[in-house]
């Protein structure tokens, strides 16, 4: 079975802190997606990387970065967490190639909260 | 502009109720539709991927139908156990990275 594993499930960080927040996938995919997801809005795609060092911006990057050192990992970074980043924040990952199999898998997410 | 829409927002159902959700799309050049269901502090998980015009899909009581506008969900007698949020994604149609564009899925109760 596909894994996308998300280090924690629960975090809960002060205003100001750096947070980092890590995600591994065991499939070889090239792909791999941050997403927040909020009630009313939807999933939003913050980051995503199709390769390793090589990321692209998604819709909503402003207060966040991201790091794709090795294939299997990809990690979201706030560089100063504030209240309104408080979200479900979801990594998924995905092959880059066209055809069939291209559907993406997701981990359990991270509910953060910001106080 | 490329974009994802689910009907309804919310369905609420007796258990045994058979219903369909709706995701309509609008982008140039359908390089696949995916269905997930999304339970409660949880990912996404994924159902389905549709790739033309008159593909189906089943799982259960799930089946899942493409055509060129749209996709529909259709359950068959459901169960309180299908409770769930149902999303809806197809492919970003520019570039060629996969990225997926997400409807805002249809919240689906069963009551027994």
């Amino acid at each position: 079975d596909v894994k996308v594993t998300q280090s924690s499930r629960y975090l809960v960080k002060r205003t100001g802190e750096k947070v980092f927040l890590e995600c591994v996938q065991d499939m070889d995919h090239e792909n791999m997606f941050w997403y927040r997801q909020d009630p009313g809005l939807g999933l939003r795609l913050i980051y995503f990387s199709y390769d390793v060092k090589m990321k692209e911006k998604g819709d909503i990057p402003e207060g966040y970065s991201v790091s794709r050192e090795k294939k299997e990992r990809f990690s979201l970074i706030l560089e100063s967490a504030s209240t309104n980043q408080t979200s479900m924040y979801l990594c998924a990952s995905s092959t880059l190639g066209t055809g069939l199999n291209t559907e993406a898998f997701f981990g359990q997410g991270t509910r953060l909260t910001v106080v | 502009e490329d974009q994802v829409t689910q009907s309804p927002e919310a369905l609420r159902l007796q258990e045994g109720e058979s219903s369909s959700l709706n995701c309509s799309y609008t982008v140039s050049g359908l390089r696949g539709l995916f269905w997930y269901r999304q339970d409660p502090g949880k990912g996404p998980e994924f159902l389905f991927t549709l790739y033309s015009a008159g593909e189906e899909k089943e799982k259960e009581r799930l089946k899942a139908t493409l055509t060129k506008k749209e996709s529909f969900l259709h359950i068959t007698a459901p169960k309180p156990e299908d409770s769930a949020t149902y999303l809806c994604a197809v492919h970003d149609p520019k570039g060629a990275t996969n990225k997926l564009i997400f409807g805002t899925g249809t919240l689906l109760a069963v009551q027994p």
